[in-house]
């Protein structure tokens, strides 16, 4: 199945500072999401993004299928941005449907 | 809006106990799924559902079974719970396919003593 990898595993920042996450995949996807894990464990979902540049608010992405990686970008970083961030990919393999996760990269913002 | 809402937040359950998660979606999607979420193991599929009344195994479906007999529900059950089924489980949900956007409900923590 595909492998989907994330970097860096955490990253620890001031509040206003940009980031920069990364997402690597083996294959190539149908889709490709980000999402945002609160502390509360719900996963929030960010972008559904398979190919292309997206932007909400401060936050913006961008996957280059061809190259197979995916990039979340958050500016002026604030301490609600805290929590885990993944991303999931797709590739059909045999009729199962499932997306594959990333191992997440844990942000931090201190105020 | 999409919205996957989940019976419980928070369950606290005895050894060997039978246990239902119930998980509602509002969206009319043909595919559900059971995760759970444990540290340093990261998300696994337990089970899903692609249509009413089938089913496909996840990775990890021992000690856990299904059940949807309506398109918008989707019940995970415990037969006999066991200390190491603790764990954060998680339901989604998506229109068939595989290649669309899926969506998360809140989570149930489920500690089993």
């Amino acid at each position: 199945g595909i492998q989907v990898e994330q970097s860096p595993p955490d990253l620890i920042l001031q509040e206003g500072a940009n980031s920069t996450l990364r997402c690597n995949f083996s294959d190539s996807v149908n889709n490709l999401q980000w999402f945002h894990q609160n502390p509360w464990g719900q996963l929030i979902n960010l972008f559904y993004i398979p190919s292309g540049t997206k932007q909400n608010g401060r936050l913006s992405a961008t996957t280059v299928a061809t190259e197979r990686y995916s990039l979340l970008y958050i500016s002026s970083s604030q301490t609600t941005d805290s929590g885990v961030y993944f991303c999931a990919a797709f590739r059909p393999n045999f009729g199962n449907e499932k997306l594959t996760f990333g191992t997440g990269t844990r942000l931090t913002i201190i105020p | 809006d999409v919205k996957v809402t989940q019976s419980s937040r928070y369950l606290v359950k005895r050894t060997g106990e039978k246990v239902f998660l119930e998980c509602v979606q509002d969206m009319d999607h043909e595919n559900m799924f059971w995760y759970r979420q444990d540290p340093g193991l990261g998300l696994r599929l337990i089970y899903f559902s692609y249509d009413v009344k089938m089913k496909e195994k996840g990775d990890i479906p021992e000690g856990y079974s299904v059940s949807r007999e309506k398109k918008e529900r989707f019940s995970l059950i415990l037969e006999s719970a066991s200390t190491n089924q603790t764990s954060m489980y998680l339901c989604a949900s998506t229109l068939a396919g595989g290649a669309y956007e899926q969506y998360f409900g809140p989570g149930t923590r489920l500690t089993v003593t």
